[in-house]
């Protein structure tokens, strides 16, 4: 069992809707929670954090983090083309190492 | 403010030659890390040095080695590459092991 895991997608939603992308992983001492966005051919790059239980909102990203059930998630409100690219889920665990998740391709169509 | 940079960009080496990855970050971070990104496999850590001085052994270390020169920089060694090494290697950086990483632009490299 990978350590964190996401579904790979492609997830497509129309122009306009909620994007809902997930994010299980296993170690439970984990602290730190990240969502990264990849472009084809470029670097992750950061788009939320998240340390406590409950949500956090940030423009039209929303990360949900339930450390009980262990998984996190981030929603993207109305969903734009540009928005179409790879949510990366990290996760720092107890070992000192962010492990990444295999990614969800996201694919917003006009 | 470049942020974190990796040189080269692309390289391709043939089966058994060596080269060294270059990274370097100027926001004063602490932690440095060394990616691979294949298809299907999402970033996998190679190796993390948590403070100069220090380097450690991450998921896929086989293959490699590192030094963390100073402070600002982290290189990665492969001594004797092998075609299971071609990749897209990405540096990154943080200032301790709960904040965010940032990354460089990544090294696409092809062993044949």
């Amino acid at each position: 069992q990978k350590e964190v895991e996401q579904n790979s997608g492609p997830l497509s939603v129309p122009e306009g809707a909620i994007a809902s992308l997930n994010c299980t992983y296993s170690d439970r001492g984990s602290q730190s929670f990240f969502w990264y966005r990849q472009y084809s051919g470029k670097s992750p790059e950061l788009i939320m954090f998240i340390y406590s239980n409950g949500d956090k909102e940030d423009g039209r990203f929303t990360a949900q983090l339930n450390k009980a059930s262990q998984y996190v998630s981030l929603l993207i409100r109305d969903s734009q083309p540009s928005d179409s690219a790879t949510y990366l889920c990290a996760v720092n665990n107890a070992g000192n190492m962010l492990t990444f998740g295999g990614g969800t391709r996201l694919m917003v169509k006009p | 403010n470049a942020g974190v940079t990796q040189t080269p960009k692309f390289q391709v080496l043939k089966t058994g030659q060596s080269m060294t990855l270059q990274c370097a970050q100027d926001m004063n971070h602490n932690s440095m890390y060394w990616y691979r990104q294949d298809p299907g496999m999402g970033l996998r850590l190679i190796y993390y040095s948590a403070s100069e001085g220090t380097t450690d052994k991450g998921e896929v270390p086989n293959g490699y080695n590192v030094s963390r020169l100073n402070k600002r920089e982290f290189s990665l060694r492969l001594e004797s590459a092998a075609p299971s090494q071609t990749s897209v290697y990405f540096c990154a950086s943080n200032l301790d092991r709960d904040s965010p990483l940032h990354f460089g632009n990544g090294t696409r490299l092809t062993v044949t």
